[in-house]
């Protein structure tokens, strides 16, 4: 099946401690994006890939750090400098920009 | 910052009845896309319409696009009650630093 995943569905994290969220796809994408959902909310940028090796930050990147080693992976982690980390995270894929994004499950945050 | 801007943002009708949805935006763009989102889901496209195109079907859903007055519609038609989901708007603008500009979306409720 094609597709893109995200683990854990829920993380918690305690004061101080860097969490790492996994995405992974087998789409064949070049294109990769990290959003932060907050309740009632759109979906906000933190950072974006448009190909191996290389990423750019997005509107809220401060706190947050990526790589992107391999086409399939883009993990993100929420470093102790993020201090309001509880939200909903969502990571994307697209074969160029600006087309057609195919959505992970998400993962929800929460700290301890 | 926040292009899309969707009204109404919380809408409630009956199954078998329509449900419009608009999105407007401020710049130029290449493209309007329509996602839907199920509660603590991720995203999942609808419909993609480019600039050039003023009206795009798929199914039960219509989008319009209205370029000189930076707005698009969403229409649901025969509504039911898997319907039920957040609708978002994104737009990318022509010549940005390619990314999407998300609205804040409509939350749908088609009540059995």
């Amino acid at each position: 099946d094609g597709g893109i995943t995200q683990s854990p569905k829920y993380l918690f994290r305690k004061e101080g401690q860097n969490v790492t969220l996994s995405c992974e796809q087998n789409l064949n994408h070049d294109a990769m994006y990290w959003y932060r959902q907050d309740p009632g909310q759109g979906l906000r940028l933190i950072y974006y890939s448009q190909i191996v090796n290389d990423f750019q930050k997005g509107d809220i990147a401060e706190g947050y750090s990526v790589s992107r080693e391999k086409k399939e992976s883009f993990p993100l982690t929420v470093t102790s400098a993020q201090k309001n980390p509880t939200a909903f995270y969502l990571c994307a894929s697209s074969s160029a920009f600006p087309e057609t994004q195919y959505f992970g499950p998400g993962t929800r945050l929460l700290v301890l | 910052s926040q292009q899309g801007e969707e009204d109404p943002q919380a809408l409630s009708i009956q199954e078998g009845e329509n449900a419009t949805m608009n999105c407007s935006y401020k710049t130029s763009i290449n493209n309007l896309q329509w996602y839907r989102q199920n509660s603590g889901r991720g995203l999942v496209h609808l419909i993609l319409i480019r600039s050039n195109e003023r009206e795009k079907h798929s199914g039960r859903l219509r989008v319009t696009l209205d370029t000189s007055k930076k707005s698009s519609s969403l229409l649901i038609t025969a509504s039911r009650a898997a319907d039920t989901a957040s609708y978002f708007c994104a737009t990318d603008e022509a010549g940005n630093n390619r990314k999407l500009i998300w609205g804040l979306g409509t939350s749908l409720a088609v009540n059995p």
